[in-house]
């Protein structure tokens, strides 16, 4: 059970590029998440989509664009990337919402340049 | 404003005692409390939960501790061993989960 996946693993920006982070469940979760994690900053909500077809914006959401493709998939779209989007982002599922503990994938290191 | 403080960036504790990680939190609607794991290149895993309708919950070598008059909760870890090093994160929840900023933990041979 591969869990939460989360492509790529790292990626090098320049500013002005974009690209959309993958991220895809197979728990059969409802809700997904997107979180940023910046040193000495802990893990801060940017996106989260509570059931398929619905999005809502967490704590940081600008600069970012979600879609929520279907039930399995969540994906996070930085249209022009900044070097403040340089980060470690980590996409989470859930069974139902905030009730249930969140299930994380292992990371996507990106760097802007 | 930190509605989730951990106040401490860093806990070394020897091998076999007891490690306690400390969390304090200033949002009185929060209604439940989670502690994360994360390892290096990981991303966090669950590791225990406590309702704010309680003031303990154990499982195994975890114990979470919460005092809701002081807006204080602790993780106890007895006996520490050295897989316990990593990073642990304090949650809270009232319509979303907000993390704290992590606690390194390192365990001492």
């Amino acid at each position: 059970n591969a869990g939460v996946t989360q492509t790529p693993k790292f990626q090098v920006l320049k500013t002005g590029q974009s690209m959309t982070l993958q991220c895809a469940q197979d728990m059969n979760h409802n809700s997904m998440y997107w979180y940023r994690q910046d040193p000495g900053m802990g893990l801060r909500l940017i996106y989260y989509s509570a059931s398929e077809g619905t999005t809502d914006k967490g704590e940081v959401p600008n600069g970012y664009n979600v879609s929520r493709l279907n039930k399995r998939e969540f994906s996070l779209r930085l249209e022009s990337a900044a070097p403040s989007q340089t980060s470690v982002y980590f996409c989470a599922s859930s069974e139902g919402g905030w009730v249930s503990p969140l299930h994380f994938g292992n990371g996507t290191r990106l760097t802007v340049t | 404003d930190q509605q989730v403080k951990q106040n401490s960036p860093s806990l070394s504790v020897q091998e076999g005692r007891i490690s306690i990680l400390n969390c304090d939190y200033t949002n009185s609607m929060f209604d439940y409390f989670l502690w994360y794991k994360k390892y290096p290149a990981e991303g966090p895993t669950f590791l225990i939960s406590i309702s704010s309708i309680k003031d303990k919950n154990e499982d195994g070598r975890f114990t979470v501790f919460l005092n809701k008059s002081a807006k204080h909760l602790s993780l106890h870890i007895v006996p520490s061993q050295p897989g316990d090093s990593a990073v642990y994160f304090c949650a809270a929840r009232d319509d979303k989960i907000i993390f704290g900023k992590g606690t390194r933990l390192h365990i001492l041979p």
